[in-house]
């Protein structure tokens, strides 16, 4: 089987502006949870998508949302673009009615705002 | 809310055998994972504990006591690629909300 995917790997975006990134599940999982990894704050979680809906959610400000279309695939916006939303963005895919904690990540997205 | 404690680095030498710790304080507790990240890459799962007790796989074993909030991973016959951060989560339910430690440097020296 094919792996997470996301898209694009490497971002640089100016403040104000905004972004979407993209993930592509492994086939066959129907939950995509997204992550933000930063060297201060480490690894938090942003929100779940379950079979199109959000199921979870992080303490992020309404700024970051998130959908999952049919196919399980995944897109994240982060809008009005801050200084410290520069991060490794990460998408995670499980089989949730399995192990849901047993979650197969992406090589993320490195996202820099300048 | 939840917090997650562990260590932030540990260094030991090849061959031998590492512990590292978790504690947690969430305010609903289904389960701890244990992930692997290497430099530059992605977190990869390394293993699950939902019951009290311990659970092996290959060099790696995870434990876990739900009573004292706590959990480790331990890792024998250390490697030279063994050299990561090691992170530990929790998830409050059947989902795919994992809440993960600050996560622990394990260096391993010849």
């Amino acid at each position: 089987k094919a792996g997470v995917t996301q898209t694009p790997r490497y971002l640089i975006k100016t403040r104000g502006q905004q972004v979407t990134l993209s993930c592509s599940p492994i086939s066959g999982h129907r939950s995509v949870s997204w992550y933000q990894q930063t060297p201060g704050q480490g690894l938090q979680f942003l929100f779940e998508y379950f079979s199109e809906t959000q199921r979870n959610k992080g303490n992020f400000p309404g700024r970051f949302s998130g959908r999952q279309f049919s196919n399980s695939r995944s897109e994240m916006n982060v809008s009005t673009l801050e200084l410290g939303d520069s991060a490794l963005y990460l998408c995670a895919s499980s089989a949730t009615d399995i192990s849901p904690s047993e979650q197969y990540f992406g090589p993320g997205t490195r996202l820099t705002v300048t | 809310g939840q917090s997650l404690e562990q260590p932030s680095e540990v260094t030991a030498v090849e061959g031998a055998i590492v512990q590292i710790n978790c504690t947690y304080q969430t305010s609903g507790f289904y389960g701890l994972s244990w992930y692997q990240q290497h430099d530059g890459g992605a977190p990869t799962f390394l293993s699950y504990n939902a019951l009290d007790g311990l659970e092996e796989t290959g060099r790696f074993s995870s434990f876990l006591s739900r009573s004292d909030s706590y959990g480790y991973l331990l890792l024998q016959e250390l490697q030279m690629k063994d050299s990561a951060s090691y992170f530990c989560a929790v998830s409050s339910g059947n989902t795919g909300k994992l809440i993960f430690g600050q996560g622990t440097t394990l260096q391993v020296k010849p």
